[in-house]
């Protein structure tokens, strides 16, 4: 059974990197035709994409948050990996990482429980 | 403020049929299919609906789906006390090249 499991730093410093991780069990990330994507959810808002990366490797990014963002994959260690640089109380959320397919045509159909993330000095 | 728009909230009386509509543009809704997810209190989204209208194994056949131009409707009839939550519509957009999100909608069942 697929299962997604984010971790990460719970606090980050403002101007610092945010780093989270997406660990995935029950498949191989490079070998099924998906995507895997990264959402935030501010406190008391609703959700916001924050970019995916396609099996093959390729990435999407939301425009807002091109410059700062990072994703790649570690396919040995199965996980997923954000890096969310100089950091603002504004991206203080509950991280989430889901899988999808092109152009969502079967939604994101599996999801992360989230990890909170705070930013504060 | 969101790509997608909903309303921010919307209520019924158990039994009662409830519908969220959301609306895009032509760069999403207008060229892609929708999906729908359900937020319980305190956890992770659920795919409740995906290509307009298709429920995944799991989901109640009291839910339904549906498009037409660059809009979309959840609708939600026998109304359910466990229904209470928020629900986003989401869809690809293919000017921005990403994912886009309603800005949810909180159904309190009355």
């Amino acid at each position: 059974q697929l299962q997604l499991q984010e971790s990460g730093p719970g606090l980050v410093k403002p101007s610092e990197t945010l780093s989270l991780t997406c660990t995935v069990s029950g498949v191989s990330i490079s070998s099924s035709s998906y995507f895997w994507g990264w959402i935030r959810q501010p406190p008391g808002k609703g959700l916001e994409w924050i970019g995916s990366l396609y099996y093959s490797g390729g990435t999407y990014y939301n425009p807002s948050l091109k410059s700062r963002v990072s994703i790649s994959v570690d396919t040995s260690k199965k996980q997923l990996s954000l890096k969310l640089s100089s950091v603002t109380a504004a991206d203080t959320a509950v991280y989430y990482c889901a899988r999808h397919d092109q152009w969502l045509a079967h939604g994101m159909d599996v999801w992360g429980q989230g990890t909170t993330v705070t930013v504060s000095s | 403020q969101s790509v997608l728009t909903q309303p921010p909230s919307a209520s019924g009386t158990p039994g009662q049929r409830v519908t969220i509509s959301c609306s895009g543009s032509s760069s999403n809704i207008g060229s892609n299919t929708v999906n729908w997810y359900q937020q319980l209190p305190g956890t992770a989204p659920r795919l409740l609906m995906y290509s307009n209208n298709q429920r995944p194994s799991g989901v109640p056949d009291r839910f339904s789906g549906s498009k037409s131009g660059t809009s979309a409707s959840l609708a939600i009839s026998g109304l359910q006390s466990e229904d209470e939550a928020d629900y986003y519509c989401a869809a690809w957009d293919d000017s921005l090249n990403g994912a886009v999100f309603g800005g949810g909608t909180q159904l309190t069942v009355l």
